[in-house]
């Protein structure tokens, strides 16, 4: 168990809907990245969050959003969704913003837009 | 966009047998790590190696890097049923703030 949590384990939706998607973060640990994984693009890092402050972006679609908040819990939302955003979106969460430190993963939230 | 790319794609042997997985890279880089994944779960860290560093060892596995070829490979010795999993390399092109991941091997350990 990596000690983060994602909610909720699977979502089924419709093209053009809004969804949010929930990460609470290993104990003691600040940084939260969100990714996106697909069979055709891997593994692909969306954006990163430390200590509640936006810190890395990656490719992350203007339809998409997130936020760290006080408490250090993230949610990515997700909007005006497309077949094409079908995917396992994970979060992952790290002591401190650098890379020297190892990402510890949930379990991921499993996205069918139908 | 990917910055590893691992191979080969898909790699299968027997229990008990030697696995090796490559990474190469593109950019210079502050550390390498090596990541699990099962089918349908989260990644999990396997093991880090910083970029003066030319070889690590961490139980069964045994990571080595070469920063003039960008190239980095997984050894894990003795497999077992287990180990049946995908696997991934990241690095950070240096930004030291995101990681990047590689395309995976496919390991399958036939019992």
């Amino acid at each position: 168990d990596s000690g983060v949590t994602q909610t909720p384990k699977h979502l089924i939706t419709a093209t053009g809907q809004r969804v949010t998607l929930r990460c609470s973060p290993r104990s003691g640990d600040l940084s939260v990245y969100w990714y996106q994984q697909s069979l055709d693009q891997g593994l692909q890092f969306l954006i990163q969050y430390y200590n509640g402050e936006e810190r890395a972006k990656g490719n992350i679609l203007e339809r998409f959003s997130a936020q760290q908040f006080p408490d250090l819990h993230s949610e990515l939302n997700l909007s005006s969704l497309e077949l094409g955003d079908s995917a396992l979106y994970f979060c992952a969460s790290s002591v401190g913003p650098g890379t020297f430190s190892p990402l510890h993963f949930g379990n991921g939230t499993r996205l069918t837009v139908t | 966009s990917q910055q590893g790319e691992e191979d080969p794609q898909a790699l299968s042997i027997q229990e008990g047998e030697n696995a090796t997985m490559n990474c190469s890279y593109k950019t210079s880089i502050n550390n390498l790590q090596w990541y699990r994944q099962n089918s349908g779960r989260g990644l999990v860290h396997l093991i880090l190696i910083r970029s003066n560093e030319r070889e690590k060892h961490s139980g069964r596995l045994r990571v080595t890097l070469d920063t003039s070829k960008k190239s980095s490979s997984l050894l894990i010795t003795a497999s077992r049923a287990a180990d049946t999993a995908s696997y991934f390399c990241a690095t950070d092109r240096n930004t030291g703030n995101q990681f990047y991941f590689g395309t995976g091997t496919s390991l399958t350990v036939i019992p």
